[in-house]
């Protein structure tokens, strides 16, 4: 089975920008989560996906939103950008959701300038 | 204010020895899991535990969990240079119908050969 694939690897924004992120989930998992991953904070829940329904959420403000495809695959966008956004941004997917077993993509590198 | 502390936050030790890595929460949960994270990689799920007194296995590692105290153990046996990595627990905490993955600072394991 193919792995969890994010989309793009890497990427350069300008602070007040908007930015949108993708995540690919194996095959058959329905339930995709996002993660921010900083070295102040570490690592914080940003939302989880099923079956096109938000289902959780993290405490992150309304900048960032996310949605969810009917084959699964979901999107995160980040608007109006600022500089404390720059992270690692991971999805996770899962075939029973709610954080059970999950599968991490590579990640994707924001840095915000 | 939703907690999970992890210690030491970061280990030194030689090939041979045992050691543990301790993961505190400050509310009921009824799932905590263990991922293990290589340099400039994604995370990678070990262990799941879902009940008080579970126990799992995986070669030289073994997790328990007791959810009176609220604690996670990850144990290293006889550790090995393979197993030199930055360790997290995540607890799953109910907000009303909402769950939030809440993670540990994580523990960065080096160990010598």
């Amino acid at each position: 089975k193919a792995g969890v694939t994010q989309t793009p690897r890497y990427l350069i924004k300008t602070r007040g920008q908007q930015v949108t992120l993708s995540c690919s989930p194996i095959s058959g998992h329905r339930s995709v989560s996002w993660y921010q991953q900083t070295p102040g904070q570490g690592l914080q829940f940003l939302f989880e996906y099923f079956s096109e329904t938000q289902r959780n959420k993290g405490n992150f403000p309304g900048r960032f939103s996310g949605r969810q495809f009917s084959n699964s695959r979901s999107e995160m966008n980040v608007s109006t950008l600022e500089l404390g956004d720059s992270a690692l941004y991971l999805c996770a997917s899962s075939a029973r959701g709610r954080h059970y077993e999950q599968y991490f993509g590579p990640g994707t590198r924001l840095t915000v300038t | 204010e939703l907690k999970v502390e992890q210690n030491p936050l970061f280990l030194s030790m030689q090939e041979g020895k045992n050691y543990t890595i301790y993961c505190n929460y400050s509310t009921t949960s009824d799932r905590l899991y263990w991922y293990r994270q290589d340099p400039g990689k994604s995370l990678e799920s070990l262990f799941v535990l879902l009940s008080n007194g579970a126990v799992k296995q995986e070669g030289r590692l073994m997790a328990s969990l007791d959810t009176k105290a609220r604690l996670s153990t990850l144990h290293i046996t006889a550790a090995v240079h393979d197993l030199s990595a930055t360790y997290f627990c995540a607890v799953d905490i109910r907000g009303g119908s909402n769950y939030q993955l809440i993670w540990g600072a994580g523990t960065k394991l080096i160990i010598k050969p």
